[in-house]
């Protein structure tokens, strides 16, 4: 199938390693955040999301971590796997402001090498 | 499969050809979305429906372009006189109407203009 990732930045990890993706947002109103993992030929899957009242949240395996100073944003795989390979994208939303679309940052390669 | 639908998956057209997509939301909820992606690039915003209602349209969307949700359930996409320009992914995604929520997107239709 075609791919996602055509021309973006790649993050290559041997298996069982922990992958840190960086994103950096554009509006300092956002106060909503979410991350998505796209695998060639698919819609994005929803991974976890942060409200801008929070630093860092949990879910399985991932992390995100928020920081509004610098409007910079993390998202931490522990344990990576094959099947972890995708593209991932974070996105925006001024949601409080009545706004709902998505604003989506350029997303990464994250290439799980065994 | 109660996720969010999308039909075609995939379209070939030549330029100048009418075409229109259908999407089927996540039964509960009230808020439809279209987004467009090209190649390499993360989804951008194209309009959202709350129930039958369109509130909101990127400028994006040409007048060749228009969506519609009849009956607050499925929506359709049409774009007429295509162009090789409007090759590209159109997703669809869904949410509830309730404050913070995740969108949840639909496999996409990939479209080919010849």
């Amino acid at each position: 199938g075609e791919s996602v990732g055509l021309h973006l930045p790649t993050l290559s990890v041997q298996e069982g390693d922990n992958s840190i993706i960086n994103c950096a947002y554009s509006n300092s109103a956002s106060d909503y955040f979410i991350w998505y993992k796209q695998e060639s030929g698919k819609g994005p899957q929803f991974i976890i999301d942060i409200r801008s009242n929070m630093d860092k949240r949990q879910g399985q395996r991932v992390t995100v971590l928020l920081n509004k100073t610098v409007k910079h944003l993390s998202l931490q795989i522990a344990a990576t796997q094959p099947g972890d390979s995708a593209v991932y994208f974070c996105a925006e939303n001024f949601a409080t402001g009545g706004g709902n679309k998505l604003t989506f940052g350029t997303g990464t390669q994250l290439k799980v090498e065994l | 499969d109660t996720g969010v639908s999308q039909d075609p998956r995939h379209k070939i057209t030549k330029r100048g050809q009418n075409v229109t997509f259908r999407c089927d939301p996540i039964s509960e909820h009230n808020r439809l979305y279209w987004y467009r992606q090209t190649l390499g690039q993360g989804p951008e915003f194209l309009t959202y429906f709350q129930n039958e209602a369109q509130l909101e349209k990127s400028r994006l969307l040409s007048d060749r372009f228009s969506a519609e949700r009849p009956k607050g359930s499925f929506s359709t996409l049409e774009i007429q006189r295509t162009e090789q320009g409007d090759s590209a992914m159109y997703l669809c995604a869904s949410s509830p109407s309730t404050g913070l929520e995740t969108q949840y997107f639909g496999p996409g239709t990939r479209l080919l203009v010849l």
